[in-house]
């Protein structure tokens, strides 16, 4: 099975501020058929089911604010907020999908609050 | 546009067999490009893959519950369904259904999800 980890647990970035998450898979979740990372980021808030953010490690969802956004390649990923909202305050998943076999996992979470 | 609504019983009795059904609307279950899904996410912890349906019918399931997940589809009924046999209180959580959208490997539409708790 692939691992999804997850850095920090929990992180705290005052408005206005940038706010980085990390997430490290334990093999590369790269596709060379297609060049793209089978890497998703999902934003939780309480109460609510996960929204899907950013899927092939970079590629904003639909009606995603632009200041998210994914980078990284292989192994590691980053979810980017470039300026901190109050809206954003949430729970971040990282999320892997591997075809052959069929195998998804995600990463323990990041609990983001305002400083 | 496609929503998901889960429904099933809420209190399930250890070694009993959980059941959930996903109903689909604002598109056919029948449509190709999407997995039909189950996703869980026991109380204050993160999320887990149960396991996926294709439109085909082909299933997937987590290696870890294989041995008690059946996931199925009713076209008819345009709703696809969970169970989950031999619980115990580690199998209580909330229960969510999605379309896994193969071409991007995310899951962009969730159900509301559904509290199931194991207890006698």
């Amino acid at each position: 099975d692939i691992v999804m980890t997850q850095s920090p647990d929990s992180l705290a970035v005052s408005l206005g501020e940038r706010a980085t998450i990390n997430c490290k898979s334990s093999q590369s979740v790269l596709y060379s058929s297609n060049n793209k990372n089978y890497l998703a980021w999902y934003q939780q808030k309480p109460g609510q089911p996960p929204k899907l953010l950013i899927y092939w490690a970079s590629t904003r969802e639909s009606g995603v604010p632009d200041r998210f956004s994914g980078s990284g390649s292989g192994t590691d990923f980053t979810l980017t907020i470039s300026s901190l909202q109050a809206e954003d305050v949430a729970v971040y998943y990282c999320q892997q999908y591997y075809s052959t076999p069929p195998s998804i996992t995600f990463g323990q979470g990041t609990r983001l609050e305002i400083k | 546009q496609l929503q998901l609504q889960e429904s099933g019983s809420g209190l399930v009795k250890p070694s009993q067999t959980l059941s959930l059904t996903c109903a689909v609307s604002g598109g056919s279950i029948s449509s190709g490009g999407y997995s039909w899904s189950w996703i869980r996410q026991p109380p204050g912890k993160g999320l887990e893959w149960i396991g996926y349906i294709y439109h085909s019918g082909s299933t997937y399931y987590n290696p870890s519950l294989k041995s008690r997940v059946t996931i199925s589809v009713d076209r008819s009924k345009n709703q696809f369904s969970l169970k989950l046999s031999s619980v115990t209180a580690a199998d209580t959580a909330v229960y969510y259904c999605a379309t896994l959208e193969l071409g991007i490997g995310a899951f962009d539409i969730w159900g509301q999800g559904t509290m199931v708790t194991v207890s006698s």
